[in-house]
C-alpha cells in the first residue's frame, strides 16, 4: 500500500513570498490532515478534510494561509505571504475516517529567510 | 482546549535496557492516547494506542499504561534497541469528528549501543 505523498520536501523562500505545498493521501482515506511542525516541538494540526469538507480550520492563519482539497482526494495547502515564523515541516496525514489512525507523510520542510 | 506534556525531553538508555516515557493531559473528556516514533527526516509512525476504556495495552516491547484519575499516560519500551533512537510523541484526543490530536513537544530516545 502506497503512504501518503507530498512534495516538495524542501522548499526556501523569502519573506512576504508564496508557497505551495502538494499532498496525496493513502487511497479511500477520506479524512485529510494539514499539520505545521516547528523545530523542537509536536505536530499542530492547521486544517482537516473530511472528504472534500472542511471539519476543522480553527487553528489555520487565515489571512495567509489557504487550503483545499478538490474532488476529495489531493490537497495543497497555500502561504501567501510567508513570514519568518512561517519556517516550520508541513506534514500532511490521512486517514480512513476520523478518530482511526492517522497516516503521515514524509513531510515539507519550509525556510523562509 | 487540550494541553500535553511530556516528560522528560530527553532519555538516554543503555542498549537492553527499560526506558519510561510519561506524559500528562488536562481535558478529561480525553479518551483516545496515541503514542508516535519520528525518525529524521521522516512523519511520525504511530506505534501503539489506548483508549480510555483499557487500563494497558501491549505490543511486543512496547506497552501503554492508562491512569484516568491522574491524567497521564506512559509509554513503556523493553529490551531497547538502537533502532528505537528517534523521537517519540504523545497525543490525545476526545470524541467526535470535531476533535483533534493535541500532541506533547517530544523526547528525543537514544539508545547507546
Amino acid at each position: 500500500e502506497a503512504g501518503v505523498a507530498q512534495s516538495p520536501r524542501y522548499k526556501i523562500i523569502e519573506k512576504r513570498q508564496s508557497v505551495a505545498f502538494w499532498c496525496n493521501p493513502i487511497s479511500g482515506h477520506a479524512t485529510l490532515y494539514w499539520y505545521q511542525q516547528i523545530l523542537g516541538q509536536g505536530p499542530k494540526l492547521l486544517i482537516q478534510f473530511q472528504n472534500n469538507g472542511v471539519v476543522d480550520d480553527s487553528q489555520l492563519p487565515k489571512d495567509r494561509f489557504s487550503a483545499e482539497r478538490l474532488k476529495g482526494v489531493d490537497s495543497t495547502l497555500k502561504i501567501q505571504p510567508a513570514k519568518l515564523e512561517d519556517s516550520a515541516v508541513y506534514l500532511c496525514a490521512s486517514s480512513l475516517d476520523f478518530l482511526r489512525e492517522q497516516f503521515f507523510g514524509p513531510g515539507t520542510r519550509l525556510t523562509v529567510l | 482546549g487540550e494541553n500535553v506534556e511530556q516528560h522528560p525531553s530527553t532519555l538516554s538508555v543503555q542498549e537492553g535496557d527499560s526506558a519510561v516515557i510519561k506524559c500528562t493531559y488536562s481535558d478529561s473528556a480525553s479518551n483516545y492516547f496515541p503514542w508516535y516514533k519520528q525518525e529524521l527526516g521522516k512523519g511520525p509512525q504511530l506505534i501503539i494506542d489506548i483508549r480510555s476504556n483499557v487500563g494497558e495495552k501491549k505490543d511486543q516491547r512496547i506497552a501503554v499504561t492508562l491512569n484516568k484519575t491522574a491524567k497521564h499516560f506512559s509509554l513503556h519500551i523493553t529490551e531497547t534497541q538502537p533502532e528505537d533512537s528517534a523521537v517519540y510523541f504523545c497525543a490525545a484526543s476526545a470524541a467526535g469528528a470535531n476533535s483533534k490530536l493535541t500532541f506533547g513537544k517530544g523526547i528525543t530516545l537514544s539508545v547507546r549501543p
